[in-house]
């Protein structure tokens, strides 16, 4: 089946920093999405993303469909953004989650 | 506002007690999922439904059940919860249809069966 791998797998930030998170799958897809578990594990849908770029706020993703991976951008992080991020992909008739980028925002 | 809504919330039984953890959402989605998270596995799906009346096993739906009389509501039931079952569940609408479409996790329910 179809593999999905982040990096990342851990990350620690000074508040004001910049980070890039990947996520790789292993097979064509036709949607991405991409979620942030808050420490109250609390799962909030940041993207929905077959391909191109997105942007939201301080999140930007841009989805290469053809080479097969996903990039998550967070500018100018906050406190607030710690947690961890997924990506997930549908393969095999259900969405197939990476094992996340814990997220850690010192102030 | 749309969402799915779970309860509870929090939630420690004991081991053989019934219990109920009802999802409902305002979408009007007609797919919904559960999952459950436990630490080093990740997310995994117990049951699915795509529709009323039609459901169908996850990736781990050992010890649960499901049903989908009306499309906004999918309770999860555990007849007889054992420890194991401890866990963070969540419940999911998606939109667009099934696997492919946009995810939406309620807030979760964080169980602990003793």
């Amino acid at each position: 089946g179809i593999q999905v791998e982040q990096s990342p797998p851990d990350l620690i930030l000074q508040e004001g920093a910049n980070s890039t998170l990947r996520c790789n799958f292993s097979d064509s897809v036709n949607n991405l999405q991409w979620f942030h578990q808050n420490p109250w594990g609390q799962l909030i849908n940041l993207f929905y993303i077959p391909s191109g770029t997105k942007q939201n706020g301080r999140l930007s993703a841009t989805t290469v469909a053809t080479e097969r991976y996903s990039l998550l951008y967070i500018s100018s992080s906050q406190t607030t953004d710690s947690g961890v991020y997924f990506c997930a992909v549908p393969g095999g008739g259900k969405l197939i989650f990476g094992q996340g980028t814990e997220l850690s925002v010192k102030p | 506002e749309a969402q799915v809504t779970q309860n509870p919330r929090y939630l420690i039984t004991v081991t053989g007690k019934k219990l109920t953890v009802t999802c409902s959402q305002n979408m009007n989605h007609e797919y919904m999922s559960w999952y459950r998270q436990d630490p080093g596995l990740g997310l995994r799906q117990i049951y699915y439904s795509m529709n009323v009346e039609v459901t169908d096993k996850g990736d781990v739906p050992e010890g649960y059940k499901v049903s989908r009389k009306e499309k906004r509501n999918f309770p999860l039931i555990l007849e007889s919860p054992s420890p194991n079952q401890t866990s963070l569940y969540f419940c999911a609408s998606t939109r667009g249809g099934g696997e492919t479409g946009e995810l939406f996790f309620g807030e979760g329910s964080r169980l602990t069966v003793l």
